[in-house]
């Protein structure tokens, strides 16, 4: 079956050190990948996509997630985090269809 | 841009009572909107897919008599839970599709936690 997976649920970490947040992805011919921002009390915002090309995709603001088809993962990083990236982050992937499969959420919260 | 709104945010009903929540694309229209139920540390599951002006169509093992969709216009999708029960109680989220938007364009709405006592 298809899905998602986001091991970890929680990443504290504090401000400017880097952070990596994992998410892996079951196996398929065809895949889109993409990072989804919650911030409290709001809607999910589409951080970065991978849909086909280049495997570095890169945000406005500075985070970067990386297609490995051989590890089939789309890992989340940033070189230095800032307190406002404190939300959680949702992984999640587009298989052949318009139905989104969201991995499980990891929230990081970042530490002055 | 592209802004979808949910309403209420926050609904407690008794059970049995039927709830409606609203979902409103505020500055685009969308043919498509999507009904997810989210439980405490679990990831977003998509509930049904609503077409503007046609029936909705529900995931497996989602109880279309139960979750009713309505998608009347290209602005407005409303979820209504009838005869809601405890086990109903959790985080509805609703998200749009702009019509002119790519296969993969979600907005999504912020939001409503549904407590059933």
């Amino acid at each position: 079956a298809q899905s998602v997976t986001q091991l970890d649920s929680q990443v504290p970490v504090f401000e400017e050190a880097p952070v990596e947040l994992r998410c892996n992805y079951s196996s398929s011919v065809s895949v889109y990948l993409f990072w989804y921002v919650q911030y409290p009390n709001q809607g999910l915002q589409l951080l970065l996509k991978y849909l086909s090309g280049s495997t570095l995709v890169e945000s406005i603001n500075g985070f970067e997630a990386e297609f490995n088809k051989s590890q089939t993962s789309f890992h989340l990083r940033k070189p230095s985090v800032h307190i406002s990236d404190t939300a959680e982050y949702f992984c999640a992937a587009l298989y052949n269809t318009d139905k989104l499969i969201f991995g499980t959420g990891t929230r990081l919260q970042v530490f002055p | 841009g592209a802004v979808v709104s949910q309403h209420p945010s926050r609904v407690i009903c008794k059970s049995g009572t039927s709830v409606k929540i609203e979902c409103r694309s505020l500055d685009f229209q969308a043919t498509t909107m999507f009904w997810y139920r989210q439980f405490p540390k679990k990831s977003l599951m998509l509930m049904a897919t609503s077409n503007e002006g046609s029936k909705a169509t529900y995931e497996q093992g989602v109880e279309k008599d139960k979750f009713l969709i309505n998608h009347a216009s290209l602005t407005l999708s409303t979820l209504t839970v009838t005869s809601a029960h405890p086990e109903d109680s959790s985080f509805y989220i609703c998200s749009a599709r702009p019509t002119s938007g790519r296969f993969y364009e979600q907005y999504f709405g912020p939001g409503t936690r549904l407590t059933v006592t």
